[in-house]
């Protein structure tokens, strides 16, 4: 079945410095949806993409769909301690696009 | 407007009980998702349901049931608990599905 892999797992980074997250799927997706979770809360939807290499940005969030279609990445900058979370990719599979999510890039910031 | 609201938000139940979890989508929203979080496996999609209908189904054991009402609302069952079912359940809602979800604040489930 399809599958959505996130990497890296785990990242720390120092207040002030970027952090990436990259998201692949084994198979071509309609759209790409991000997700953030703070510890202890629920997803949060951030934003979804629908084009082939669309890039959007909301603050210092930056969000890349692939050309293919099945690669995604959201890039921070200048990480700030509100940042602090699990950041979820997610895409539509299967009949009636059931959304499957990555298991998440968890960012911890260093004052 | 009125997010999406689960209840209850805690749980503590013994193996070999069934517990039942209530989820009240934004209104207008017709795609119900379920998800079972856990540490190790992160977000596990449980079902879908659109119109009172299930449209999509996870790899779960027929254990874990589901149902939608006509207003939408949905519930969750799980049967015959097992200690590997302590988790967070989450509750989803969309207009159609496919696109994105808002989330409830989730169900913490023990099973003791």
């Amino acid at each position: 079945g399809q599958q959505v892999m996130q990497i890296p797992q785990y990242q720390h980074v120092q207040e002030g410095e970027d952090f990436t997250t990259y998201c692949n799927s084994s198979t071509t997706l309609s759209n790409i949806q991000w997700y953030k979770q703070r510890p202890g809360g629920h997803p949060v939807f951030l934003i979804q993409l629908v084009k082939s290499g669309e890039v959007k940005k909301q603050k210092r969030l930056t969000f890349q769909f692939g050309e293919a279609k099945k690669n995604s990445s959201l890039h921070i900058t200048a990480t700030q301690t509100t940042d602090v979370g699990t950041y979820f990719c997610a895409g539509p599979g299967g009949a009636y696009d059931k959304i499957i999510f990555g298991k998440g890039t968890r960012l911890h910031i260093l004052p | 407007k009125a997010g999406v609201t689960q209840t209850p938000r805690y749980l503590i139940k013994t193996r070999g009980q069934q517990v039942t979890l209530s989820c009240s989508p934004i209104s207008g929203h017709r795609s119900v998702s379920w998800y079972q979080q856990t540490p190790g496996q992160g977000l596990q999609f449980l079902f879908e349901y659109f119109s009172e209908t299930q449209r999509n189904k996870g790899n779960f054991p027929g254990r874990f049931s589901g149902r939608q009402f006509s207003n939408s609302r949905s519930e969750m069952n799980v049967s015959t608990l097992e200690l590997g079912d302590s988790a967070l359940y989450l509750c989803a809602s969309s207009w159609t599905g496919g696109y994105g979800y808002t989330f409830g604040s989730g169900t913490r489930l023990t099973v003791v």
